[in-house]
């Protein structure tokens, strides 16, 4: 059973379109962070929210966690080539907050030029 | 620094034999994780590790598997006998006390059991 639900699994759009991917779980989660992973590569860190409800902005990426800390969004606007990878949201769990960290399966994303 | 260091970077192995994966952590990082990924599965933990004492191993699929982290720079994961459903691309990541910093990954082991 997976802690935390990507959706969609795959994505392939045009350049220049906008697109959205959702994580989602019926844990509470410390903490939420989006990574990103190329081939052969390990996964990188984009960002990390803390806050319910809180908004996090990376140039052409929105971050969103849930008010409710169980679900997060990642938004892109006008999707470039460069953009095309795995997207990965991971949740900290645990006694004293969020070590332990968990993955969900992750958004295979292609931006087609 | 130069990041966390997995070897080897690609492993085949036959069936039965016992296969050892490494990792060496950034130095200074309290915890220590150890993931497989596959296409089916995605990304798993198996067993995580603070101040090289194992915390949680849940992940860990059977007894076939065990990780130890004799020191704050090295840790090991075990197979042993392997089998092909263990084939996968095992990553090492490391990070420090605060439990919202980043996670730094290595690149990975891609193990092939044949």
């Amino acid at each position: 059973t997976q802690l935390l639900e990507q959706s969609p699994q795959f994505l392939s759009i045009q350049e220049g379109e906008n697109l959205t991917v959702y994580c989602n779980s019926s844990s509470v989660f410390s903490s939420l962070q989006w990574y990103r992973q190329e081939p052969g590569e390990g996964p990188v860190l984009l960002v990390t929210v803390v806050t319910g409800g809180e908004v996090k902005k990376l140039k052409r990426l929105t971050f969103q966690f849930g008010d409710a800390r169980k679900d997060s969004s990642l938004h892109i606007t006008a999707a470039q080539p460069g953009d095309t990878g795995l997207y990965l949201c991971a949740g900290g769990r645990g006694v004293q907050g969020a070590q332990k960290l968990v993955f969900g399966q992750g958004t295979r994303l292609t931006i087609n030029p | 620094d130069a990041g966390v260091i997995q070897s080897p970077r690609h492993e085949v192995t036959e069936m039965g034999q016992e296969v050892t994966l490494r990792c060496k952590p950034i130095s200074g990082h309290d915890y220590l994780f150890w993931y497989r990924q596959t296409m089916m599965r995605g990304l798993e933990l198996l067993i995580y590790f603070n101040n090289n004492v194992p915390i949680d191993d849940s992940g860990m699929p059977e007894d076939r598997f065990s990780a130890k982290m004799p020191n704050a720079s090295f840790s090991t994961l075990k197979i042993q006998p392997s089998e092909p459903r263990d084939s996968a691309v095992y990553f090492c990541a490391s990070r420090l006390f605060d439990g919202n910093t980043e996670a730094f990954f290595g690149q990975g082991t891609r193990l092939t059991v044949v």
